[in-house]
This record gives C-alpha cells, structure tokens and sequence, in this order.
C-alpha cells in the first residue's frame, strides 16, 4: 500500500536532549512537509523540501533541523534549542508540481511529549 | 498573506447537508481555495479546492461567490464519520497556512 508513515506515534523525551521522528513515503512524491500542530490549532509549518538534497524553513524553522537526503525520507530532528518542543509532528508529502497547488498527503502524526 | 476566518464550530443532524463557511475578503487573484479535514488524532485529508468556478467530487461541493471574497463547502448528507475539523486555505504555491478551522459535530 502506498502512504506516508510515521514513527513512532507517540515518544517522550527529557528535556534537553534532541529527538528525531521520522517521516517516510512510498508515493514517488518529489515534495515533503513538515508540520506542528497544539492543541486546539491548525498546523504550521516547519520545514519544507522540494526536492533532494534540498530544503526550505517554513514560518516556525527555529530549534528545528531537517535532512533530504533520500526522496522517500525527510527526518525532522527537535533540538534543545526548541523552547516548547510538545506538540502533535505531522509530515506530509505532494508530488511536487510547479504550481504548488498539489494535494498534499498526510501521515498519522507523531506526538512529542518533553517534560 | 490573505487569511481566512471560518466559525469555531458547527453542527449538523445525520443525513441532513451541511454548509461550512468560510471569509477571506483579502484574497489575491492567484490563491486558490482549498479544503482539508482532520479527523481525531489523525492527519488532515484533501477535500477539494477551487479557483472560480464551483466544484464538485465525490466527497463534497465547493461553492465560491462571484468576488471570491467567501466559499462555502457543502457536504450533502452529513454521516457520523464527517465529524472532524473542516479547513479552509488559500494556496498560492507550496505554503499552506492553515487558522483553527471548523470543528463539526454530526449528531445521530
């Protein structure tokens, strides 16, 4: 079956250390997204890759860093520099066309929780 | 950037339609109008999207007035299982900028 997947669904860290969730599809999709999402609000956006070997910060990049160094893989690492790193992680991707206007497909989440 | 301004909340009787509304009287000529939902704890989901014309597929309408200053998304008989978060968004290129959304309850 062809999706993007997350893992893992839930994972709990301490405070201070650097965490890594991982984002990966089988789709063929030549774009990638990275999103957070608290309670009670829509999501924004962290960090986005266009294509391989390359990526852009979105409107909330800091304390964040990302890696493309595969097509199907986009790993986001939550660094200690990330002030408030609990949230809901949702990554996504899209084909990737010119427009940007392509549906985009979004995995099942990884809830971060830093105490 | 345009933004959009939808009800924090709705809710709607089983089998009836549903009207969710959406403002974005700042929108540019090139912003598309998209939908996305999001059930509980899962991602959000496409739903259709729009310029000028209204749409329609399988799982909804999109209904966008003649200035596009404000849209309208139409689920024509609401089930149990499109209780969920209704996102309206204005795309013009790869930045998707979601607000709060709607959250609809459907009631059996």
């Amino acid at each position: 079956d062809g999706g993007i997947t997350q893992s893992p669904k839930y994972l709990f860290r301490k405070e201070g250390q650097n965490v890594t969730l991982s984002c990966e599809q089988n789709l063929n999709h030549d774009a990638m997204y990275w999103y957070r999402q608290d309670p009670g609000q829509g999501l924004r956006l962290i960090y986005y890759s266009q294509i391989v070997n390359d990526f852009q910060k979105g409107d909330i990049a800091e304390g964040y860093s990302v890696s493309r160094e595969k097509k199907e893989s986009f790993p986001l690492t939550v660094t200690s520099a990330q002030k408030n790193p609990t949230a809901f992680y949702l990554c996504a991707s899209s084909i990737g066309d010119s427009t940007g206007l392509d549906e985009q497909y979004f995995g099942p989440g990884t809830r971060l929780t830093v105490t | 950037d345009a933004k959009t301004t939808q009800p924090n909340s709705m809710e709607s009787n089983e089998e009836e339609p549903v009207h969710l509304p959406c403002n974005h009287s700042t929108i540019s000529g090139t912003d598309y109008i998209h939908w996305y939902r999001q059930l509980p704890s899962q991602g959000p989901e496409y739903v259709i999207h729009g310029l000028t014309s209204n749409v329609n597929n399988r799982m909804a309408s999109l209904a966008i007035a003649e200035d596009r200053k404000s849209s309208t998304l139409i689920l024509h008989r609401a089930t149990l299982r499109d209780a969920a978060v209704y996102y309206c968004i204005l795309r013009d290129g790869n930045d998707m900028r979601f607000g709060a959304g709607t959250r609809l309850t459907v009631k059996p």
